[in-house]
């Protein structure tokens, strides 16, 4: 069986500052690690993908996350926000074993603002 | 874009209505997905499709009745729904099998009335 949490339900920060959205995942088997934006009244979008290559993964819009095993974490971070990162922000695990067809696994989603 | 694209965009239906959501995509992927998107709950797949097969229902209410023709298209039909069942429904594809990156249209916004 796979999970994921997602730590905040509310990340607010400054223009110009540096973005954390946490991310914990219980997975059975090797798990592939996604993170999905959202902005309102749009679908999903993918930003990164983790799929047991380098643990650091760098996506779209300057966003990057990390596989650490040992803390079963896979945490977003943007080293400066812009305007329009703000939405909300999910963490997807998928299970590479048994008949998984590809089913993604969700968390509650973070959604995050950015302050002038 | 994704290259998933769901028709309608927006959907208002009475309880005793009929109606279908229709999803498309031409990114050459053999898996679909729908999915349910209720306010203050995470996402809940309701049903996968691999090869134009049924291979997942998530549990979900008879009501809701899925088809896919073929690997570029899948629908929801949808009969006497409760106003619970109010959502945005969205679809995805991926590559199958196994896990993989999954692209979303951009859903449906459904009410009940």
């Amino acid at each position: 069986a796979q999970s994921v949490t997602q730590l905040d339900s509310h990340v607010s920060v400054s223009e110009g500052t540096p973005v954390l959205l946490r991310c914990n995942y219980s997975s059975s088997y090797s798990p592939s690690l996604f993170w999905y934006v959202q902005h309102p009244n749009k679908g999903l979008q993918l930003l990164l993908k983790y799929t047991s290559a380098a643990t650091l993964v760098k996506g779209i819009n300057g966003f990057e996350a990390e596989f650490k095993k040992s803390e079963t974490s896979f945490h977003l971070t943007k080293p400066s926000a812009h305007m329009s990162d703000a939405a909300e922000y999910f963490c997807v695990v998928s299970e590479s074993g048994g008949t998984s067809y590809g089913k993604l696994t969700f968390g509650q989603g973070t959604i995050l603002t950015v302050h002038p | 874009e994704t290259g998933v694209t769901q028709t309608p965009r927006h959907l208002v239906m009475g309880m005793t209505n009929k109606k279908s959501l229709k999803c498309e995509q031409h990114l050459g992927h053999n898996a679909m997905y729908w999915y349910k998107q209720s306010a203050k709950k995470p996402l809940e797949l309701m049903f996968v499709y691999s090869l134009e097969e049924r291979v997942e229902n998530n549990s979900v209410p008879s009501r809701f009745s899925p088809e896919c023709p073929n690997s570029s298209h899948l629908f929801l039909h949808l009969h006497t729904l409760q106003p619970e069942d109010s959502a945005l429904y969205l679809c995805a594809s991926s590559l199958a099998p196994g896990p993989a990156a999954a692209f979303f249209g951009q859903g449906t916004r459904l009410t009940v009335v």
